[in-house]
């Protein structure tokens, strides 16, 4: 089975730009999750998916948005990019049996590495 | 919101060593997360548990659930097992709140 896939892996764009990242889960998982990582917050939730409903979205501004398809694939829009924007991109999937995505193993993605300049 | 601290920050072994990293958090939770980030940025899960203990390979991760803290332990260290180990618990549901994570080296 293949695992979740991001696309593009690397992104480099300027302040003021708009950027769409991508997530293609795993067959059959149907809640996405994204999530931010910086050297100096850590991993930070974004919003979690599920058949294309964001059930819960973290405590990010409004310039972060997201989608999700019927197909379950997933994609993240920032828009008037900053500086602080730069950060790796995650996704995860799950199959979220319980109803409940953090009560589900998740599997990530390889993330996009966003650099703003 | 489900806060979480995980100890050591860094933390350097000989190959061979028995190592342990420890993960709290504030709220009660119904399962806790240990996860692997490797250089380059791929994150495994290791472990999802929300009662006593699991064993995988060389990994062991136990929980106690009343004084709201996990341990991931290590056997045997090898090289291969230098990454980042980061724990991570539900908030709200939906969200995974994580740790800072454990900067594990092991040398030769």
């Amino acid at each position: 089975k293949a695992g979740v896939t991001q696309t593009p892996r690397y992104l480099i764009k300027t302040r003021g730009q708009q950027v769409t990242l991508s997530c293609s889960p795993i067959s059959g998982h149907r809640s996405v999750s994204w999530y931010q990582q910086t050297p100096g917050q850590g991993l930070q939730f974004l919003f979690e998916y599920f058949s294309e409903t964001q059930r819960n979205k973290g405590n990010f501004p409004g310039r972060f948005s997201g989608r999700q398809f019927s197909n379950s694939r997933s994609e993240m829009n920032v828009s008037t990019l900053e500086l602080g924007d730069s950060a790796l991109y995650l996704c995860a999937s799950s199959l979220d049996r319980f109803g409940i995505a953090g009560l589900n193993e998740q599997f990530f993605g390889p993330g996009t590495r966003l650099t703003v300049l | 919101k489900n806060e979480v601290e995980q100890s050591p920050q860094n933390l350097t072994a000989q190959e061979g060593e028995f190592i342990t990293i420890n993960c709290s958090y504030s709220v009660g939770i119904s399962a806790l997360h240990w996860l692997q980030q490797h250089p380059g940025g791929g994150i495994v899960s290791l472990f999802m548990l929300s009662s006593g203990k699991k064993k995988h390979g060389r990994l062991i991760a136990t929980i106690n659930i009343q004084e709201k803290h996990s341990s991931l332990h290590i056997t045997a260290s090898h090289p291969r097992d230098s990454a980042v180990y980061i724990c991570a618990v539900p908030n709200s549901g939906y969200a995974l709140n994580f740790g800072k994570g454990t900067s594990l080296l092991v040398t030769p």
